[in-house]
């Protein structure tokens, strides 16, 4: 147990479909991210939020959008989503205090986008 | 260039035998910091140390060792006596900053397998 919950595992959509990922840390930090984790790829950052602001956007396509309403839930909300976006989405947090930060990890959202 | 190079892409060894993993860096700051992570088959990273650049002795915890060398940019991570349990991919990470913010760039992974 990380501290950092994702809902749902496994989520298997269309290309036409929205939905959205759930991410909660139970831990006090301070700062949530997105990262996709793809077959033979380093991990990409997606998002970083800090203070429930938006701090970076790493050229992510507009079809993944990403809410913060607290600091401890984030969400990722999908629309009309290739094939290639198919991958493993991990959320992590961290206590953002200086350049040594330790990132907590959920397990992550498996998603196959047919 | 990759930034964190994880050559090894998968290794497997028997139980019991000892097994390094090697990272090779790059980077341009004097003042940067090294990670390694376990990705578990459950799929959370869990972090298992942090090394700034300044601190060069190599550090022990229980079968774990890391060998840091600035000289030759690398950090590698070795597990004594492999158990099972130590199966899983790891990651190895840089942190540096990059235009005023900081950055963290992961390597690709290796995938240990550990053989009863």
């Amino acid at each position: 147990e990380t501290g950092v919950t994702q809902t749902p595992r496994h989520l298997v959509m269309g290309m036409t479909n929205k939905k959205s990922l759930k991410c909660e840390q139970h831990l006090g930090h301070n700062a949530m991210y997105w990262y996709k984790q793809s077959a033979k790829k380093p991990l990409e950052l997606m998002f970083v939020y800090s203070l429930e602001e938006r701090v970076e956007n790493n050229s992510v396509p507009s079809r993944f959008s990403p809410e913060c309403p607290n600091s401890s839930h984030l969400f990722l909300h999908l629309h009309t989503l290739q094939p290639e976006d198919s991958a493993l989405y991990l959320c992590a947090s961290s206590q953002r205090q200086g350049r040594n930060e330790k990132l907590f990890f959920g397990s992550g959202t498996q998603l196959s986008v047919l | 260039a990759q930034k964190v190079t994880q050559a090894q892409t998968e290794i497997s060894v028997v139980e019991k035998e000892d097994v390094t993993l090697d990272c090779v860096y790059e980077t341009r700051d004097t003042t940067y910091y090294l990670f390694w992570y376990k990705q578990p088959p459950s799929g959370e990273l869990v972090f298992l140390i942090r090394r700034n650049s300044f601190d060069e002795q190599n550090e022990i915890s229980g079968r774990y060792s890391w060998n840091f060398q600035k000289s030759t940019s690398s950090f590698n991570f070795t597990i004594t006596a492999s158990q099972v349990v130590d199966s899983a991919v790891y990651f190895c990470a840089l942190s540096e900053f990059e235009e005023g913010n900081e950055k963290l760039t992961f390597g690709t992974g290796t995938r240990l397998t550990i053989i009863p």
